[in-house]
């Protein structure tokens, strides 16, 4: 159980598009997911919290207007890297929780790799 | 606020040698403690874990065990496998409802030869 499912896994945009990124939560409600960037060879960097019905909470350096999230129901959150540029590549992974567990892991999606040429 | 210090890699051994990959932590309270393996171009996929003290997580030979006096959870395998062969996260969480996020090590990159 606790199944993530993460889509696209990778993506090539050109710079300048917007690009969504979808994270589910498949066997579960998770009130509350979380997201990541890794960059090559580095650890994960959580950028936002993402709460069901709510505004996500960000952590500090991640610009809001660029990287929205939505957390339009229990099973779903999305992110959209809005008008991206290089910099911008990266593997982007999601997670979730199950509600009302402040002891169990994160189910972590299988990521998504971004590529902005 | 917490923070996770893990060893740093990348760490290259031999087939059915011993593995330990160290990990000490920093946090407010009681935390939760995690070991996450991630293999080439995947997510985490979650290792073992331990939610008091002196408990042991174990999961396909890997061990690690919470010790709350030394502020501690390192990894141990007896003989690593090719397979094991990926990257390895411990991470903390806290136990208060509303701070669920994860702290994440650096990660130790593991190279395991025949």
């Amino acid at each position: 159980g606790a199944v993530v499912s993460q889509h696209p896994s990778w993506v090539i945009c050109k710079s300048g598009t917007s690009v969504k990124i979808e994270c589910r939560s498949l066997d579960f409600q998770a009130t509350t997911m979380f997201w990541y960037r890794q960059f090559p060879k580095q650890s994960l960097m959580l950028m936002a919290t993402s709460n069901e019905g709510s505004k996500a909470t960000y952590e500090q350096g991640v610009e809001k207007d660029k990287f929205l999230i939505n957390h339009a129901s229990l099973t779903l959150s999305t992110l959209t890297v809005t008008s991206a540029h290089p910099e911008d590549s990266s593997f982007y992974i999601c997670s979730a929780t199950l509600p009302g567990t402040p002891n169990s892991p994160l189910h972590f999606g299988n990521g998504t790799r971004l590529t902005v040429t | 606020g917490n923070s996770v210090t893990q060893m740093e890699g990348p760490v290259t051994l031999s087939e059915e040698a011993f593995l330990t990959i160290n990990c000490t932590y920093t946090a407010t309270g009681y935390p939760s403690l995690f070991w996450y393996v991630q293999y080439p171009g995947e997510g985490l996929q979650l290792l073992l874990k331990a939610t008091k003290a002196d408990d042991k997580g174990s999961n396909k030979g890997f061990e690690a065990t919470y010790r709350k006096e030394t502020t501690s959870f390192h990894l141990e395998k007896g003989s690593v496998q090719v397979s094991d062969s990926a990257v390895y996260f411990c991470a903390l969480k806290g136990r208060s409802f509303g701070n669920e996020k994860l702290t994440f090590g650096t990660g130790t990159r593991l190279t395991i030869i025949p």
